[in-house]
């Protein structure tokens, strides 16, 4: 039963293609993430949505776009790759809503590599 | 803003012994959780312990604890009876507990347990 769950785990494609990540939580969470690990393993967050609503979108190229169908999924969307697009992209998720201390859950990683 | 420092980039200590892993963060904002996180070499992320600001107790799960201290903005990991199983690279994170909530990572402290 995994809690938080990302496909594909491992990706590998051309510049210039398009490509999506999946990401779907099973806790009931009203909050789900997008973060990048790069190559010297430092993470950093690119979105938030909150029910389904996007409240944290840090400097990220318009090539990627989030999606939320619902507050169960979150998906990745990449445009145009580019090399340096080549990275492990996390989803995770937590519950902002009624409880302020909530632990952020992750799933297990997709691993981009852009040839 | 936040920001997490972790200042040892790597440590070793031998099977059985305890090991301290420094973390050290700013932020302005009254309450928010740090987090620490393991991530082995298969890449998942996986959530260790956590520790609010209002908390009076230093938090505990098992091998781990969290020293906090609040005056010095240092939430060092300890962990105790080191295990080979516990080689991997470690990460603190923050995340305010208003407003926007995003964990933000410092740079990460790996870890090799040696017989």
């Amino acid at each position: 039963d995994t809690a938080v769950s990302q496909t594909p785990k491992y990706l590998v494609t051309q510049m210039g293609n398009d490509k999506s990540i999946k990401c779907e939580q099973n806790l009931g969470h009203d909050t789900m993430y997008w973060y990048k690990q790069d190559s010297k393993k430092f993470l950093k967050i690119m979105f938030s949505y909150n029910n389904k609503e996007l409240i944290i979108n840090e400097t990220v190229p318009n090539r990627f776009s989030p999606k939320s169908p619902d507050k169960a999924h979150l998906n990745l969307h990449i445009n145009s790759l580019e090399l340096g697009d080549s990275a492990v992209y996390f989803c995770a998720s937590t519950q902002i809503s009624g409880n302020s201390g909530n632990t952020i859950y992750f799933g297990e990683g997709s691993w981009l590599t852009v040839v | 803003a936040q920001k997490i420092t972790q200042t040892q980039p790597g440590m070793f200590v031998q099977e059985k012994e305890a090991v301290t892993l420094d973390c050290t963060y700013d932020t302005s904002d009254p309450s928010y959780g740090l987090f620490w996180y393991k991530q082995p070499s298969s890449g998942e992320m996986i959530f260790l312990i956590y520790q609010g600001s209002y908390d009076q107790q230093n938090a505990t799960e098992g091998r781990y604890s969290l020293n906090f201290q609040k005056a010095r903005k240092s939430a060092n990991l300890v962990i105790s009876a080191s295990q080979l199983g516990d080689s991997a690279m470690y990460f603190c994170a923050m995340k305010r507990n208003t407003g926007f909530q995003k964990l933000v990572f410092g740079t990460g402290t790996r870890l090799l347990v040696s017989p």
